[in-house]
């Protein structure tokens, strides 16, 4: 069955060093992959979105890369900040699926002043 | 712009009890979804409209919830009758069309407690 593997466990950095989170997936072949900020009590926020043919996104102080071979994308923010602190999901589209959007369980940063 | 609103924010029912949540999505956006995030998941897709009518309902447990977008604008959920394992918090997302690249705007979810 299709799996999209975030790590459960929260990420603890201190400010200025750069966050780096996985998301791995299974028996998929995404066509996008799109990650999304949720802090709590909130929806999720849209903040990239990289494509299959695509290596690397970037934007800000944030960048994707997607390793199609791997099955796995890694989400960067370098120069992090307390304001960073969130949830981090990311979410898998497969081809022709109409807009429909896997997620993964997310990845909780902590980034400490 | 205004964004995707929904109400109410908070819902406490008891088992088997009934419950309905509105949403209202961001103007002209044609595609609307409800997805059901259980603490600590990820949202799961329940439902997705393309205007008024239903594009995928698979994951959707028909047997105790429903949903419509009547008008194709603002949509409702429905639980009846409502279980303990249907604590969650149910969001409600809109696109401004289908295409596969269209970014997707949440509400801030109803957090709905089954007692």
């Amino acid at each position: 069955s299709q799996k999209i593997e975030q790590n459960s466990e929260a990420l603890n950095i201190q400010e200025g060093k750069t966050a780096t989170l996985t998301c791995n997936y299974t028996n998929y072949s995404p066509a996008y992959l799109q990650w999304y900020r949720q802090d709590p009590g909130r929806g999720p926020v849209f903040l990239l979105l990289i494509r299959e043919n695509e290596k690397e996104k970037r934007k800000e102080r944030l960048k994707v890369t997607f390793d199609t071979t791997l099955k796995q994308s890694l989400f960067h923010i370098t120069a992090s900040q307390p304001a960073d602190s969130a949830t981090y999901l990311c979410a898998l589209m497969g081809r022709n699926a109409g807009n429909m959007l896997t997620f993964g369980g997310g990845t909780r940063l902590m980034v400490k002043p | 712009e205004a964004g995707v609103a929904q109400s109410p924010r908070y819902k406490i029912i008891e088992k088997r009890q009934s419950v309905a949540f509105w949403c209202n999505p961001i103007s002209g956006h044609a595609t609307l979804y409800w997805y059901q995030q259980i603490l600590g998941q990820g949202p799961k897709l329940l439902i997705q409209f393309q205007n008024n009518g239903v594009v995928d309902d698979s994951q959707l447990p028909k047997d105790r919830f429903s949903a419509e977008r009547l008008k194709g604008v603002d949509s409702t959920l429905k639980i009846q009758p409502a279980k303990l394992e249907d604590s969650a918090v149910y969001l409600c997302a809109s696109t401004q069309a289908n295409r596969e690249s269209d970014t997707q705007y949440f509400g801030p979810g109803t957090r709905l407690t089954v007692l």
